[in-house]
């Protein structure tokens, strides 16, 4: 069956950067957009930015344009999200998910990645 | 602050019907469909309406979606226990940069 499988949980230093994998099987990587949904302690969903796994190409939330890069490797069928320069408030839930289509619903999640920063 | 505005909480008792509702402005729901999201204590989020009103294969047809202007909304009938969960609703956002926004959640409590 389609799924995500993300990296395990990172501990972090105030100011440092964070690199959260995301890897795809049971379907074409190539196929299906990649998402970057990131979730506070007690907060709600956030949608951080996509990439297109076919030829790399990105999008990003404004909140997040200097401080984001998400990349892939097509070979490993795994996309990489990298926040840099976390604060506290960058403590939260990472999750990676795939619409059906282009501005489709996410069907599919992977099962998250708890990124706490701490100075 | 989320984009979309929903009701922080709901409740109702077994076997009731209850709405949780989702109202955004005419870059988001007024221009593209609304999906709902279920995530239960602990987990990632599921989807459960996708396109306003289409349930994914093995979501009981006790949920429901509808869309009107910059609102939506989804209903549960016949309440279960195991209902009790945060509710997203999200939609494309076509304002500046073509984005995803979703609610602030709600908290659903069956008494």
């Amino acid at each position: 069956q389609m799924q995500l499988v993300q990296s395990g949980a990172e501990v972090k230093k105030t100011g440092s950067s964070v690199k959260v994998s995301c890897k795809a099987s049971g379907y074409t990587f190539t196929y299906r957009y990649l998402h970057w949904v990131r979730q506070a302690p007690g907060q709600a969903l956030e949608w951080m930015g996509w990439i297109t796994p076919f030829n790399g190409n990105t999008n990003y939330a404004q909140k997040f344009q200097d401080r984001v890069t998400i990349t892939r490797d097509r070979s490993m069928s795994t996309a990489y999200m990298e926040l840099s320069s976390l604060r506290s408030e960058d403590t939260a839930m990472y999750y990676c998910a795939s619409p059906q289509d282009p501005e489709g619903a996410f069907d599919i999640w992977g099962q998250g990645t708890m990124v706490t920063v701490s100075s | 602050q989320s984009v979309l505005t929903q009701p922080p909480s709901a409740s109702g008792t077994p076997g009731q019907r209850v709405t949780i509702s989702c109202s955004g402005s005419s870059s988001n729901i007024g221009s593209n469909t609304v999906n709902w999201y279920q995530q239960l204590p602990g987990t990632a989020p599921k989807l459960l309406i996708y396109s306003n009103n289409q349930r994914p294969s093995g979501v009981p047809d006790r949920f429901s979606g509808s869309k009107s202007g910059t609102s939506a909304s989804l209903a549960i009938s016949g309440l279960q226990s195991e209902d009790e969960a945060d509710y997203y609703c999200a939609a494309w956002d076509d304002s500046l940069n073509v984005h995803v926004v979703f609610g602030g959640g709600t908290k659903l409590t069956v008494l």
